[in-house]
């Protein structure tokens, strides 16, 4: 299974554009990626998910670079309610089990006034 | 309101009391899945469900049970619980996983927290 890499831990500051990068490397060529987060011992949340093209939701940005082997969420103008940990995953398809989600450590995002 | 719940949300226990976690969705959705977080070891599946009457083991299955006998529901079971199942568990569940072209996004409950002592 294709494993994600992401640093620990990131600071930005409120109001500004907080960019979290991923590293997948070994991803294949129809496996998703994937982004939640989790707040605080919360429920993990659903936040963007993309294949080969950028992609834009109400939340984030989502940018994959053209070989895949990378991404970048954006949250464009963090708040301080945007401090949460941040998984990447890779979406892993298998035709007996379905997809599955496996989530790595997670980069802890805190957002600063 | 869509939502997966959970029930209870926190729980102490003994070692060796049975247990049961309940967990239900209103989403009438096919995939349902159990999750325990660790610190320093994120969240790993401990059984999944594709379907009513189908589950399957995950990554960490060793101590728990679970049953699908209707399609919102998907209890988690500790026969025997032990202290090394002291642990943080999600439910989560999704429309179907079952295609490689789907992309359906995984909707998680709000947490149980078992102490067993």
């Amino acid at each position: 299974d294709a494993k994600t890499t992401q640093p620990t831990s990131m600071d930005c500051a409120e109001g500004r554009a907080a960019n979290l990068p991923c590293n997948h490397s070994t991803i294949s060529g129809n496996e998703y990626v994937y982004w939640y987060r989790q707040i605080h011992s919360q429920g993990p949340q659903y936040i963007i998910h993309g294949l080969k093209n950028n992609e834009t939701n109400e939340m984030a940005s989502l940018i994959i670079t053209e070989d895949r082997k990378s991404s970048t969420l954006i949250l464009p103008h963090a708040t301080l309610r945007d401090t949460a940990v941040y998984y990447c995953i890779v979406r892993v398809y298998r035709e007996t089990s379905g997809s599955r989600l496996t989530f790595g450590e997670g980069t802890q995002l805190t957002v600063n006034p | 309101e869509a939502q997966v719940t959970q029930n209870p949300r926190y729980l102490i226990t003994v070692t060796g009391k049975k247990l049961t976690v309940t967990c239900s969705q209103n989403m009438n959705h096919e995939y349902m899945s159990w999750y325990r977080q660790d610190p320093g070891l994120g969240l790993r599946q401990i059984y999944y469900s594709m379907n009513v009457e189908v589950t399957d083991k995950g990554d960490v299955p060793e101590g728990y049970k679970v049953s699908r006998k209707e399609k919102r529901n998907f209890p988690l079971i500790l026969e025997s619980p032990s202290p090394n199942q002291t642990s943080l568990y999600f439910c989560a569940s999704s429309q179907g996983e079952g295609t490689p072209a789907s992309t359906d996004t995984q909707y998680f409950g709000p947490g149980t927290r078992l102490t067993v002592l």
